[in-house]
């Protein structure tokens, strides 16, 4: 079936290194991606959200990329701090009625200052 | 805060119980999702309602099942539940039928209900 997934469970990175982020998707009728970070004890929060007419958008600190030829986006963040550290999630969905978003595994990012 | 309050914040119970999580949307939304979050299974849509309705199902056990109130709070009720159970139950609301981003479409979710099943 149509899936959502991450590449990497674990990510450890050094504070103020850039942070590279990515997912795969699966559903080709998907135009519209989003990124969530959770972090502990709290629940997802919007990040910054991409269409697929666009192959980049840019917010603070935060880049997400999409290559529909592979059906793959990533979310970078630049200068990652000790604050950035919390699970990363992708989520696939389709603009137009109510569809409801296919979330991804998350990906865990670890800053180590 | 979100906005979005949960509760009970941690539940602990026994196998066969019954349990009912709480959720009160962001003032002015009208739609509330309901989410499950365990380790091997990631975010999973159970279900949604909209202005008091039923809107979409997702992988939702027939032991589970929901609903929102004319005030727009909503209950998850849990039954006979099962070890497998335990997880995080989280709630999310929207002012309208949400495609999960930003402004009256995305989602604000809550801290969630921890359900340990024992």
């Amino acid at each position: 079936g149509e899936s959502v997934g991450l590449h990497l469970p674990t990510l450890s990175v050094q504070e103020g290194d850039n942070s590279i982020i990515n997912c795969a998707y699966s559903n080709s009728a998907s135009d519209y991606f989003i990124w969530y970070k959770q972090e502990s004890g709290k629940g997802p929060q919007f990040i910054i959200d991409i269409r697929s007419n666009m192959d980049k958008r840019q917010g603070q600190r935060v880049t997400v990329l999409l290559n529909k030829t592979v059906k793959h986006l990533s979310l970078q963040i630049a200068a990652t701090q000790p604050g950035d550290s919390a699970v990363y999630f992708c989520a696939e969905n389709r603009s137009g009625g109510s569809y409801i978003p296919t979330f991804g595994r998350g990906t865990s990012l670890i800053v180590h200052p | 805060d979100s906005g979005v309050t949960q509760t009970p914040k941690h539940l602990i119970t026994a196998t066969g119980q019954r349990v009912t999580l709480r959720c009160s949307p962001r003032s002015g939304d009208l739609s509330v999702y309901w989410y499950q979050q365990s380790l091997d299974q990631g975010l999973q849509f159970l279900i949604q309602y909209y202005n008091g309705e039923e809107r979409a199902k997702g992988n939702i056990l027939e032991r589970f099942s929901a609903q929102q109130f004319p005030d727009l709070h909503s209950e998850l009720n849990l039954s006979s539940l099962e070890l497998g159970d335990s997880a995080l139950y989280f709630c999310a609301s929207s002012l309208r039928p949400g495609q999960g981003g930003a402004g009256n479409y995305g989602y604000t979710f809550g801290s969630g209900t921890r359900l340990t099943v024992v």
